[in-house]
């Protein structure tokens, strides 16, 4: 059974910095494109960002491009998200997601930047 | 960048009837491998989005074929014969031939 966990949301100050981390289970995770997404509280889906199987490719939301640094770790299964001069409009939750089509999403983990 | 547009924005259906939504893009779908890059998800009350539809018109594992994907170049249908009350929520159309974008969400809800 494919499992993706979120966790590392918190409340922080503009500004600040996070990093979010997706546990992947259930699949062979160095084979897939890998996704993070986000909504923010009563809104729709925003993508955030993706990368290759093996990290060697990666792109990004304009929201977010040259503040966000995504990462892949094959050996622990694991996606990150780092994530820089947060801003309030970077609130939302956010999910990982896995291959090219999002088959596959997380519970999402909460992130709140305010001061 | 590709904009998507979905409408209506919301349907409320009486159980059994069929609903229909549609998805348009500013740019053309069609990728030269001859795939068309365009997915629906339905994110139900409290839950995370999941995938129904992908490439159009193919179902996901487990969806019910209720559920029907149509479309080509840059309009797109998903279209769900009787709708039962567990399809409540919000669908979402998404492309995929450059990044990702999704439209701004459907919500359905029943009568």
């Amino acid at each position: 059974e494919v499992q993706l966990v979120e966790s590392g949301g918190v409340v922080v100050q503009p500004g600040g910095s996070l990093r979010l981390s997706c546990a992947a289970s259930g699949f062979t995770f160095d084979d897939y494109t890998m996704h993070w997404v986000r909504q923010a509280p009563g809104k729709g889906l925003e993508w955030v960002s993706l990368i290759s199987w093996d990290g060697g490719s990666t792109y990004y939301a304009d929201s977010v491009k040259g503040r966000f640094t995504i990462s892949r770790d094959n050996s622990k299964n694991s996606l990150y998200l780092q994530m820089n001069s947060l801003r309030t409009e970077d609130t939302a939750l956010y999910y990982c997601a896995k291959d090219g089509r999002l088959s596959y999403w997380g519970q999402g983990t909460l992130v709140t930047v305010s001061s | 960048d590709i904009v998507m547009t979905q409408t209506p924005l919301s349907l409320s259906v009486t159980p059994g009837q069929p609903a229909s939504i549609s998805c348009k893009s500013s740019q053309s779908l069609l990728h030269s491998d001859g795939k068309t890059y365009l997915y629906w998800y339905l994110q139900k009350p409290g839950q995370s989005p999941q995938l129904l539809i992908y490439e159009v018109s193919s179902r996901f594992s487990g969806v019910p074929d209720r559920f029907s994907g149509s479309g080509s170049g840059t309009d797109f249908t998903l279209k769900i014969s009787r709708v039962e009350a567990e399809d409540v929520g919000v669908y979402y159309c998404m492309q995929g031939i450059h990044l990702r974008t999704f439209g701004q969400g459907t919500k359905v809800e029943i009568k």
